[in-house]
């Protein structure tokens, strides 16, 4: 069973905009990552954030995370067509660490 | 250092075969985590190991199974194989620890197609 439910399904917008994703969660978590998949290839894992951070970032992604609504956004500024790919949260429970993924938001944007 | 490699990239096989993917981590990773992904389940955990013992485990049969060697590759078997278990089946490998708590590098995949 999926554990994060990511929001909204599919994203479209033009370069050089932003895109921000949401995910929630039901369980109390370790940490909660972010993945990008390019046209069903392997993922590539962009940012993990633990259960006692709040916001982290890296480059042009913006990971936040609120334990008490059980959610996580993530934000890309200034899009390019690069970004252009299916964006997955996974979350890791505290008492069996294992990576759940969701169902994963597409985004495509536009040049 | 290379990424993790999988293979075959492709298999087509058929109802009943039994299938074995083969993942190498990246060196001096010595855990392998192995995922199922259909556009139906989403992506699936299937089972890591960490110095050739499963240390955890999914919801999958038990004709899902896997090893892992002294060298830290990979294989994964699936006996008596079904339409469902059409997939991308995607490896895994992290440094140390539990796969959910260290960075996961993730390698192409295989696509099965089961006919």
């Amino acid at each position: 069973s999926q554990q994060g439910e990511e929001d909204p399904q599919a994203l479209s917008i033009q370069e050089g905009e932003n895109a921000t994703m949401n995910c929630s969660y039901k369980t109390s978590i370790n940490n909660l990552q972010w993945y990008r998949q390019n046209s069903g290839r392997g993922l590539v894992h962009l940012i993990l954030i633990r259960s006692n951070e709040r916001e982290k970032h890296s480059g042009r992604l913006r990971v936040t995370l609120d334990t008490s609504k059980k959610s996580s956004s993530l934000l890309i500024t200034a899009s390019r067509a690069a970004d252009t790919a299916s964006y997955f949260c996974a979350t890791v429970r505290s008492n069996d660490y294992k990576l759940s993924f969701g169902a994963g938001t597409t985004v495509t944007v536009r040049a | 250092k290379a990424g993790v490699t999988q293979t075959p990239r492709y298999l087509i096989k058929t109802r009943g075969q039994q299938v074995t993917l083969s993942c190498s981590p990246i060196s001096g990773h010595r855990s392998v985590s192995w995922y199922q992904q259909t556009p139906g389940q989403g992506l699936q955990f299937l089972f890591e190991y960490f110095s050739e013992t499963q240390r955890n485990k999914g919801n999958f049969p038990g004709r899902f199974s896997g090893r892992q060697f002294s060298n830290s590759r990979s294989e994964m078997n699936v006996s008596t194989l079904e339409l469902g278990d059409s997939a991308l089946y995607l490896c895994a490998s992290s440094f140390s620890g539990l796969a959910g708590t260290d960075t996961q590098y993730f390698g192409p995949g295989t696509r099965l197609t089961v006919l």
